[in-house]
């Protein structure tokens, strides 16, 4: 079955740090990659998505991130990040075969203090 | 995009009741899908409704605890039956984009569920 690993579960940074999150999936087929933002109160936001082409991916807000197919990985990064990024940050994956289910890594609370 | 809305935004229910939450999308859409997140954890998908057909539960989540409607394509219940303390969570309702963009996922705000 497809699962989706991110392996840090609380992160803190000052504004200006770098940021990069680690999303790791198991399945061997072709996948869609996601990552979704939820802001403090707010509901799920897409923040970027990978399909197909180009592996290294632009979302909004300056954030990215890059597929690597050997890897199994779709990391998200920024590279200088602000107190609005504060957030719990989720990577999901979607296989092409099957339903169209979207399987959610467990989230990172991202922190960033001013 | 889409505008999805879920009613009640939250509640807080006491063990063996029921609830229904509704949800209502502003476009016509095929694929309706129901999430729950558990606190502190992820989101963890229900069930698949497509209108006109029934409702297709993942694993360790069955039809008695969880009916689901979709009586057109702009609408879908989730019934959360006999509850209990661990039915405390998020419901989330979620569609394909409209729009025509594949594969695109977008969710409403969510139900926040506490069972005393």
């Amino acid at each position: 079955a497809q699962s989706v690993s991110q392996h840090n579960h609380h992160v803190i940074l000052s504004e200006a740090a770098s940021l990069e999150l680690g999303c790791n999936y198991s399945y061997g087929g072709t996948v869609n990659l996601f990552w979704y933002v939820q802001y403090p109160g707010q509901h799920l936001q897409l923040l970027l998505k990978y399909f197909s082409g180009d592996p290294l991916v632009k979302g909004i807000k300056g954030f990215e991130a890059e597929f690597i197919k050997s890897k199994f990985s779709f990391n998200l990064r920024k590279p200088s990040v602000q107190w609005s990024d504060t957030a719990e940050y989720f990577c999901a994956v979607r296989s092409y075969t099957g339903f169209q289910k979207l399987v959610f890594g467990t989230g990172t609370r991202l922190l960033v203090s001013p | 995009s889409a505008v999805i809305s879920q009613k009640p935004s939250r509640d807080i229910c006491q063990r063996g009741t029921s609830l229904t939450i509704q949800c209502q999308v502003d476009s016509q859409v095929t694929m309706m899908f129901w999430y729950r997140q558990q606190p502190g954890q992820s989101l963890t998908l229900i069930a698949t409704a497509n209108q006109g057909s029934e409702a297709t539960y993942e694993s360790g989540f069955v039809i008695d605890k969880f009916p689901i409607s979709r009586p057109n394509l702009t609408f879908s219940t989730l019934t959360v039956s006999n509850m209990s303390p661990e039915d405390s969570s998020i419901y989330l309702c979620s569609i394909l984009s409209p729009d025509g963009v594949p594969y695109e996922q977008y969710f409403g705000p969510g139900t926040r569920l506490t069972v005393t």
